[in-house]
C-alpha cells in the first residue's frame, strides 16, 4: 500500500508556481521519495527524486522538510500541458526490480 | 529520445479468449515491468522481470497471466483466459541497471476491452 498522502486534487493559474504537497510521516531512513506524472490516460512519467536534500532539474524543484515527514514538489512555472495527476511514492532505493507503488495521487489542473 | 513502445494501442477481445500484449522495451535496459489501471483507479504493479525471470509479482498475477521475453527486444504480457474484470489500460515500463537511481520509462499502454 502507498505510504504517503496527497490531496486529491488543486488548481493552479497558469504561469504561476504549483506546490504540491504530500505527507509521508513513516518514512524510514533508507527510503527515498519520488514523483512521477501520468498525463490524461498516459503512462506515468519520471520527475524528480530525492532522500533528504533539495532537488531541482529541468522538470521541477523537489523541498524535502527536515524531518523527511513531508515534501513538496513545486513547478516553477506551470503550463496547461502541465495538467496531470502527481503521484508522490517513498520507496527504498530503487535497485534490482523493486516496483514503485502508486497510490491515488494529486489531480493538477491548471487553468488559463 | 528512446521510448518504450506498445503495442496494439486497443485491443477488444471476448470473454474466455486469450490475449497478448506486446512491449518494446529501450534497447540496454535490462528490468521490465508490467502495470495495469482499470478505469478511474490507481496504477497497480502486476510483475517485474529480469534475466528472463519473474522477479516480483502481485497477488493480481495469478496463474492467468504470463510473461516472456521471446527475444531480444520484445517483452510481452499473455491473459490466457480473459474476464471482463481484466479491462484496463496495462502499461510496460522499463528500466537500466545502475548503482545510481534511473527512472522506470514507461510506454503509452495498451487498453484492453474484454466484452
Amino acid at each position: 500500500d502507498a505510504k504517503t498522502t496527497q490531496p486529491p486534487s488543486m488548481d493552479c493559474a497558469e504561469g504561476r508556481a504549483a506546490n504540491l504537497p504530500c505527507n509521508h510521516s513513516t518514512i524510514s531512513g533508507n527510503e527515498y521519495v519520488y514523483w512521477y506524472r501520468q498525463i490524461h490516460s498516459q503512462g506515468p512519467q519520471y520527475i524528480i527524486h530525492g532522500l533528504k536534500n533539495n532537488e531541482t532539474n529541468e522538470m521541477a524543484s523537489l523541498i524535502i522538510t527536515e524531518d523527511r515527514k513531508s515534501s513538496t514538489l513545486i513547478l516553477p512555472h506551470a503550463t496547461l500541458r502541465d495538467t496531470a495527476v502527481y503521484y508522490c511514492i517513498v520507496s527504498a532505493r530503487q535497485s534490482g526490480n523493486t516496483p514503485l507503488v502508486f497510490g491515488k495521487g494529486t489531480r493538477l489542473s491548471v487553468i488559463a | 529520445e528512446p521510448e518504450v513502445t506498445q503495442t496494439p494501442s486497443h485491443q477488444v477481445t471476448q470473454m474466455g479468449q486469450e490475449v497478448i500484449l506486446r512491449c518494446v522495451p529501450i534497447s540496454n535496459h535490462l528490468y521490465f515491468y508490467w502495470y495495469r489501471q482499470i478505469l478511474g483507479q490507481k496504477v497497480e504493479f502486476l510483475v517485474s522481470f529480469y534475466n528472463n525471470e519473474i522477479s516480483e509479482k502481485s497477488e493480481i498475477f495469478d496463474d492467468q497471466f504470463s510473461v516472456e521475453r521471446p527475444d531480444g527486444s520484445n517483452f510481452t504480457l499473455k491473459i490466457r483466459s480473459t474476464k471482463l474484470e481484466d479491462s484496463a489500460m496495462y502499461f510496460c515500463a522499463s528500466r537500466t541497471p545502475g548503482t545510481l537511481y534511473s527512472p522506470l520509462h514507461f510506454g503509452n499502454g495498451t487498453r484492453l476491452t474484454v466484452t
